[in-house]
């Protein structure tokens, strides 16, 4: 089974409104999550690193104020995307180290902004 | 700043044959991934090729690294319908496992 989940697998919201998505390692613990987003067609890129316990780290050109990322606990990451766009709309992806297993990624979440 | 780049970007192909997809980086890595894509789905780990000069099969994949060139291939053999979806490389930015995703490739085996 799954051994990254991530909840929900499909949302669609409003403009204006914020959207969580939850990233969760089911049978480990992860110190370090990695966020992507993969835009129709594309590939995928690398928006942020989760640590647990302390702040995210963003790659350049990602919003870190519309783009929040808490790592409360060795099970879970969360990304809520606020005040949600169109522009916005995309698939994202976590990822979680898995030790001997490397990094495993999540069952992705389609948010569309209407 | 490592780029990494995928050739062809899009491939049709008629089941049976042989293809290659070529897997290129710019800086020094020693870990490269393949993933496979379906439509609308995450990615599936095929292979993870830690050292130069590894060699790694599945089935009608095999995949190949060679860290002198920065190069990687992932060869189809015979290919099949099934193997119809996206096939991304990526390289592990300078082993802070931050993983940088090639272009991708879209492969379509035409029955």
């Amino acid at each position: 089974g799954a051994v990254v989940s991530q909840h929900p697998s499909w949302v669609i919201c409003k403009s204006g409104t914020s959207v969580k998505i939850e990233c969760r390692s089911l049978d480990f613990q992860a110190t370090t999550m990695f966020w992507y987003r993969q835009f129709p067609k594309q590939s995928l890129m690398l928006m942020a690193t989760s640590n647990e316990g302390s702040k995210a780290t963003y790659e350049q050109g990602v919003e870190k104020d519309k783009f929040l990322i808490n790592h409360a606990s060795l099970t879970l990451s969360t990304l809520t995307v606020t005040s949600a766009h169109p522009e916005d709309s995309s698939f994202y992806i976590c990822s979680a180290d898995r030790e001997l297993y490397g990094y495993t990624f999540g069952s992705g979440t389609r948010l569309t902004v209407v | 700043e490592l780029k990494v780049e995928q050739n062809p970007l899009f491939l049709s192909m008629q089941e049976g044959k042989n293809y290659t997809i070529y897997c290129n980086y710019s800086t020094t890595s020693d870990r490269l991934y393949w993933y496979r894509q379906d439509p609308g789905k995450s990615l599936e780990s095929l292979f993870v090729l830690l050292s130069n000069g590894a060699v790694k099969q599945e089935g009608r994949l095999m995949a190949s690294l060679d860290t002198k060139a920065r190069l990687s291939t992932l060869h189809i053999t015979a290919a099949v319908h099934d193997l119809s979806a996206t096939y991304f490389c990526a390289v592990d930015s300078s082993g802070t496992y931050k993983y940088i995703f090639g272009t991708g490739t879209r492969l379509k085996v035409l029955a």
